[in-house]
């Protein structure tokens, strides 16, 4: 079945640090790939989106590019800030046809911590 | 616009009762998704409703769960005879249409809590 792996939090980086959250999928045919963010007390906010390989989704100086070869949609910002302090969830939506589509698949949630 | 509302946001019930969670779509909505997300966990998927109708409920409990989202009014999260492993957030999204390219707009949540 279709499945999302993030990289190991909680990250803890100081403001205006760059950033790198790692996140793989496993898939068959071309998911769409999303990246969420979930403030405390609060339900998850899309972030960015990408729906075909090499597609780049970026948002409020966060990117991330559909790399198919490597089936991963790394989360990058060059600068952090402390607002940016949240959980990250890299997500995929299996394509028509498939048995998940419509559902989204998460990963299992990355902590940022941002000092300033 | 408002956004997906759920209510409560925060529920308590006793071993042995029933919790019953809403969750109003964002306008112009009819796709519905119920997720939860247990302590220290990603969210897993539960449930998919269009208006009348389950879709997919694989990620369903076999028992004590259900769901419902009628032609009018709120979509239903049921959970009968709640246990302690029932406690965690209770996510709803809705999207405008299906598809694995629409994106998914999340309310706030429900946590449930069992005494």
């Amino acid at each position: 079945g279709d499945s999302v792996t993030q990289m190991e939090g909680p990250v803890t980086l100081s403001e205006e640090a760059f950033l790198t959250i790692n996140c793989t999928y496993t898939a068959t045919g071309y998911p769409s790939l999303f990246w969420y963010v979930q403030y405390p007390g609060e339900g998850l906010q899309l972030l960015l989106k990408a729906t075909k390989a090499d597609d780049k989704g970026s948002n409020k100086g966060f990117e991330a590019t559909y790399r198919k070869e490597t089936t991963s949609f790394h989360l990058e910002k060059g600068s952090v800030q402390v607002s940016d302090s949240a959980v990250y969830f890299c997500a995929l939506s299996a394509q028509a046809g498939g048995t998940s589509y419509g559902k989204l698949t998460f990963g299992q949630g990355t902590i940022l911590t941002v000092h300033p | 616009n408002a956004g997906v509302m759920q209510n409560p946001r925060h529920l308590v019930r006793r071993r042995g009762q029933e919790a019953r969670l809403r969750c109003s779509p964002m306008k112009g909505h009819s796709h519905v998704y119920w997720y939860r997300q247990l302590p220290e966990e990603g969210l897993k998927f539960m449930v998919y409703l269009q208006k009348e109708n389950i879709i997919d409920e694989s990620g369903m409990p076999k028992e004590r769960f259900s769901a419902e989202f009628p032609k009018e009014g709120p979509s239903i999260l049921r959970i009968q005879q709640v246990v302690r492993g029932d406690s965690a957030a209770y996510f709803c999204a809705s999207s405008r249409r299906q598809g694995g390219e629409q994106p998914q707009h999340f309310g706030d949540g429900t946590r449930l809590s069992i005494l």
